[in-house]
């Protein structure tokens, strides 16, 4: 299994809209519904943002939100605060009880 | 509150086996709504899965590991451990144990990690 395709980079202004893209196939993110994003700040652990594409879970605030496309699944943050500066990593289940990760993008707060 | 905390050695000699146990508290491991799963950062890298175990024994591994990966579970000790045998600096890293939803497939609660590394 290869890991899914996130860009490296994106970047926004405090207020601004980001989306971060995690791209895979039919094998993982296209053929389930269980694609998560992890927020990471340094040195932390990562803290789930996202489940099942659309889902926040409880605390979560609601300027995250996510949704998928055929082989695509997306992460767009809402109302860039400063603190929302930090790595995102995207997960899909990916059949055969195997979970894949992607590469990470690093979100830089202008 | 569920928290997990990882232990072992923090320094492994390339050729020997990374030994690495999680430790839960505040929840039962034996619950059986959620799988045990181990997750490596490499040094200023992405996040890698190695794979996750079930209360019952029942595991699934990162088919790139699998050669070289056992995750073993004491629910008497309510703790699960981690083996990578064969180590090279390539396994270098910090290394977390996380709870893992059995239905929706994410992880909800992650230990703070330790990091290990490979060096003679």
């Amino acid at each position: 299994q290869s890991a899914l395709t996130q860009p490296p980079s994106a970047s926004g202004s405090p207020g601004q809209s980001v989306t971060i893209s995690c791209t895979g196939t039919s094998s993982d993110v296209g053929g389930y519904n269980y694609v998560s994003w992890y927020q990471q700040h340094p040195g932390k652990a990562p803290k789930v943002m996202i489940y099942e594409v659309s889902k926040r879970p409880s605390g979560v605030p609601d300027r995250f939100s996510g949704s998928k496309s055929g082989n695509t699944a997306s992460l767009t943050v809402s109302g860039l605060q400063a603190e929302d500066e930090a790595d995102y990593y995207c997960t899909s289940y990916a059949g055969s009880n195997n979970l894949v990760f992607g590469g990470g993008t690093k979100l830089t707060v202008l | 509150q569920v928290q997990l905390r990882e232990s072992g050695p923090g320094l492994v000699k390339p050729s020997q086996t990374l030994s690495l146990t999680c430790t839960v508290s505040g929840g039962s491991i034996s619950s059986g709504a959620y799988y045990w799963s181990w997750i490596r950062q490499h040094p200023g890298k992405g996040l890698e899965w190695i794979g996750y175990i079930y209360f019952t024994g029942s595991t699934s591994y990162n088919p790139s590991l699998k050669s070289r990966v056992i995750i073993s579970v004491d629910t008497s000790k309510n703790q699960f451990s981690l083996k990578l045998s064969s180590v090279t600096a390539a396994d270098t890293a910090v290394y977390y144990c996380a709870r893992d939803d059995l239905e929706d497939y994410y992880m909800d609660v992650w230990g703070r990690g330790t990091t290990v590394t490979v060096s003679s």
